[in-house]
């Protein structure tokens, strides 16, 4: 079974760094996502990727997030500068096309103190 | 976007009982996944239905799905200790909707 794969499983960071999560998606795949759960919370949508762009995002994700794709395996996202709210489970997921699966990855506990 | 609602919020059974969970759902839609996460981790693919089918199986799990009435089931048969989790549906639209918006889901409580 294929499945994508995100570094690191945690990261401790403090208020006001930055951060880049990391992400390999299935090789196949075309679209690839970032979601968010803080704990005891439904997952959030935050972003969708297609063809090297933006194709949806959501108003959490305001100027302090980025995605990237700069490899054409990786899919990053980055966070300018942490907030005490953005500590949560970070989750990459990718399909390869809008009909089929949508694979999740194992997540990234993010804590900023 | 598109929000699947599961039903109940809770479900507590012991094991080897079936556990039955619904999703509803406004839109019309392209397919719908089941997922699963366990406590802390990540979601965890358990089936994919198209608009054009009605039930499909996988080991112990049937899903089924009915359009007219915009909702889908998750069937779990004969359920073990590890079939413990939170449990949730995902349409996914006709139109647009590259995301995935997940409901509150259903937590399955299951007893040794």
């Amino acid at each position: 079974e294929p499945e994508v794969t995100q570094t690191p499983s945690h990261q401790v960071t403090q208020m006001g760094q930055e951060v880049i999560l990391r992400c390999v998606p299935i090789s196949n795949h075309l679209y690839f996502y970032w979601y968010r759960q803080i704990l005891g919370q439904k997952v959030e949508f935050l972003v969708s990727f297609y063809n090297n762009e933006i194709s949806e995002k959501s108003e959490i994700f305001d100027d302090q997030f980025s995605v990237e794709r700069p490899d054409g395996s990786n899919f990053t996202l980055k966070i300018r500068s942490t907030k005490l709210e953005d500590s949560a489970m970070y989750f990459c997921a990718s399909r390869a096309t809008l009909g089929e699966t949508q694979y999740f990855g194992p997540g990234t506990r993010l804590l900023v103190l | 976007s598109q929000q699947g609602e599961e039903d109940p919020q809770a479900l507590s059974i012991q094991e080897g009982e079936n556990a039955t969970m619904n999703c509803s759902y406004k839109t019309s839609i392209n397919n719908l996944q089941w997922y699963r996460q366990n406590s802390g981790r990540g979601l965890v693919h358990l089936i994919l239905i198209r608009s054009n089918e009605r039930e499909k199986h996988s080991g112990r799990l049937r899903v089924t799905l009915d359009t007219s009435k915009k909702s889908s089931s998750l069937l779990i048969t004969a359920s073990r200790a590890a079939d413990t989790a939170s449990y949730f549906c995902a349409p996914l639209p006709n139109t647009g909707g590259f995301k995935t918006i997940f409901g509150a889901g259903t937590r399955l409580f299951v007893k040794a």
